[in-house]
């Protein structure tokens, strides 16, 4: 699965848009981006996925460039339940291990009032 | 649909103890996958599961770690011989066959091995 490289920490105002990026420079034809996030103690919660369109659903909008080289997670109105750490995730469409997910270390996201 | 249920939420065991944990996957998933987090790192893949076939495997799963999912729906993860290394979340995940279903995780088992 290709690597992907997230920073480390953001910060967020409530009530403004949090945008989170995600470079996956070596992402091949095949793989979709995925982005979960985990709020303390809890498990990871799915939040969006997209091959090559941009998508939209009720939690944000996912955001991939043309060469499909970097994704962007929107959330459009943070709260301060949004504070979390949200993870990239490319994920290999085909053979029989497509079904894992390979965690990296994800970015720190926290919501100020 | 009452989501992923992992079961006991937290353990305490001592050194040289065996383990073992249960999770309970939504109904309709056939796959099934097992994590394991360390503090401040992201999940790590274990093991996975389709119906009751254990595909694959990580080279962290050592032997004193087994997973089994009889007739394709509860799984339970024992780890034997417990270590203080052993110390972890464990989470556990199902989700329907293919790349475009995300995964559901329930809310782990915390070992603590003293």
């Amino acid at each position: 699965d290709a690597k992907t490289t997230q920073p480390p920490s953001m910060d967020c105002a409530e009530g403004r848009a949090a945008n989170l990026p995600c470079n996956h420079s070596t992402i091949s034809g095949n793989e979709y981006v995925y982005w979960y996030r985990q709020i303390h103690s809890q498990g990871p919660q799915y939040i969006i996925h997209g091959l090559k369109n941009n998508e939209t659903n009720e939690m944000a909008s996912l955001i991939i460039t043309e060469d499909r080289k970097s994704s962007t997670l929107i959330l459009p109105h943070a709260t301060l339940r949004d504070t979390a750490v949200y993870y990239c995730i490319v994920r290999f469409a085909g053979g029989t291990s497509y079904g894992k997910l390979t965690f990296g270390q994800g970015t720190i996201l926290t919501v100020h009032p | 649909d009452t989501g992923v249920s992992q079961d006991p939420r937290h353990k305490i065991t001592k050194r040289g103890q065996n383990v073992t944990f249960r999770c309970d996957p939504i109904s309709e998933h056939n796959r099934l996958y097992w994590y394991r987090q360390t503090l401040g790192q992201g999940p790590e893949f274990l093991t996975y599961f389709q119906n009751e076939a254990q595909l694959e495997k990580s080279r962290l799963l050592s032997d004193r770690f087994s997973a089994e999912r009889p007739k394709g729906s509860f799984s339970t993860l024992e780890i034997q011989r417990t270590e203080q290394g052993d110390s972890a979340m464990y989470l556990c995940a199902s989700s329907l066959a293919g790349p475009n279903y995300g995964y559901t995780f329930g809310s782990g088992t915390r070992l603590t091995v003293v």
